[in-house]
């Protein structure tokens, strides 16, 4: 079974700076799709980033970047310059390519934001 | 575009009552599936509907149940409600492109409350 471990469960960022959330997964499957998720206090799971295995270009989204290391089954983010509004939890998730399995999900690492 | 569509957002319930969710997935998606979010687990998988049959199921106790209709709104059913169904409940749409599903969109969730 595949397995998402985010080993940061809290962390901090000052407005305007860069940070860089970890996730690594554990899967003996080749095609799979990344996720990170974002959960504001409003509690609704809003979709940041999207990044297919077999693909070698990282994805991005805005301010919003991944770094997907397929060998080392890893897939961070990074937020640049910061915002108020990017306070929230982060879930990175992970689903088969193939077949019609759910998405497995991360314990989520809680950021902060300081103004 | 509506996004996906829960209710209610929130219910209390006493011990032993039952209770119905329900949700309307994003027009076009045809697979639905059902989050339970608690602090200490984390998300857990409860069951995912594709085309009015359950095509995945979680590691959760009979009590808990769903279905899906022609139009792929989805209900899930707790019966004999205990405290420690105290939760999030999400309900997440996906596109299914034949293969299986892609990213998932997410409710703002039903807070239920047992006592």
């Amino acid at each position: 079974a595949q397995t998402v471990t985010q080993s940061q469960p809290e962390m901090s960022v000052q407005e305007a700076e860069t940070v860089t959330l970890s996730c690594t997964y554990d899967t003996s499957e080749s095609d799979y799709y990344l996720f990170w998720y974002k959960q504001p206090p409003s509690r609704q799971m809003i979709l940041v980033i999207r990044q297919e295995a077999y693909k070698q270009q990282n994805a991005t989204e805005n301010r919003f970047s991944v770094n997907f290391q397929k060998a080392a089954k890893s897939f961070s983010l990074k937020i640049s310059d910061s915002q108020l509004g990017d306070a929230a939890m982060y879930f990175c998730a992970y689903r088969s390519y193939s077949g019609n399995t759910p998405l497995v999900f991360g314990k989520g690492t809680r950021l902060s934001v300081i103004a | 575009k509506a996004g996906v569509t829960q209710t209610p957002r929130y219910l209390i319930k006493t011990r032993g009552q039952q209770v119905t969710l329900s949700c309307s997935p994003i027009s076009g998606h045809r697979s639905v599936s059902w989050y339970q979010q608690t602090p200490g687990q984390g998300l857990q998988f409860l069951f995912e509907y594709f085309s009015e049959t359950q095509r995945n199921k979680g590691n959760f106790p009979g009590r808990f149940s769903g279905r899906q209709f022609s139009n792929s709104r989805s209900e899930m059913n707790v019966s004999t409600l205990e405290l420690g169904d105290s939760a999030l409940y999400l309900c997440a749409s996906s596109k299914d492109t034949g293969l299986g599903s892609t990213e998932a969109f997410f409710g703002q969730g039903t807070r239920l409350t047992v006592v």
